[in-house]
């Protein structure tokens, strides 16, 4: 198994542009979490999806935030308009079920909005 | 609501010595508590939870209820332990701690 994989590994853009985070989780997973990852704060939560539903997205920043899991095997994380305080590291992360099994993590992608 | 504390952003140990990183927690429930570690250029990963009680590369970790906490622990510091390490609660959702970065000094 190749694990959670994400897409782009690195994602430069400019203030203003739309940005399209792409994960795959692991096959057989229920639970798929999206996370950003900055110096200042951590690691933040900012959405979880439990057999593609949304079950809490209190920590998506604002409404320019959006996550979508159209299916088991796909799930988006789009900024738009972006900003520059937007930029961080952000994983996806998917587990068995929703409290013994570890998350298994991507590599993240680095997103720099200028 | 889940809380998780790592007091120390930074611990610079040296190589040999013992080593101590600190974790808090606030929930009401019975935690689920996990240590993350992400080496240099590899993906975060699990490195323990507390109810496997097991020892993972001479690192252990006890749950506290009585002082919420879940402290990682290792004896004797090897330079392969320089990471950045997260504790982390989990309930539904996992939440994590802002991150310890530990560097051994040889």
């Amino acid at each position: 198994d190749a694990g959670v994989i994400q897409s782009p590994r690195h994602e430069v853009t400019e203030m203003g542009q739309e940005v399209t985070l792409r994960c795959k989780p692991i096959s057989g997973h229920d639970y798929l979490f999206w996370y950003r990852q900055t110096m200042m704060r951590g690691l933040e939560l900012l959405i979880y999806f439990n057999n593609n539903v949304p079950i809490d997205d209190s920590g998506m920043p604002e409404d320019r935030f959006s996550a979508k899991m159209p299916n088991a095997s796909f799930s988006t994380l789009k900024i738009q308009p972006s900003e520059p305080r937007d930029s961080a590291v952000y994983f996806c992360a998917s587990s068995l079920d929703s409290y013994n099994s570890p998350l298994h993590f991507g590599n993240g992608t680095r997103l720099t909005v200028t | 609501a889940q809380r998780v504390t790592q007091p120390e952003k930074l611990l610079s140990v040296f190589k040999g010595a013992p080593v101590e990183l600190k974790c808090n927690y606030s929930y009401s429930g019975s935690p689920e508590l996990f240590w993350y570690v992400q080496y240099s250029r590899q993906r975060l990963q699990l490195l323990l939870r507390h109810i496997s009680r097991e020892s993972i590369k001479g690192f252990t970790a006890d749950l506290n209820k009585g002082e919420t906490s879940f402290h990682l622990k290792k004896p004797f510091a090897q330079e392969e332990d320089s990471a950045m390490y997260y504790c982390a609660l989990r309930a539904q959702k996992l939440v994590f701690g802002q991150g310890t970065r530990l560097t051994i000094n040889p």
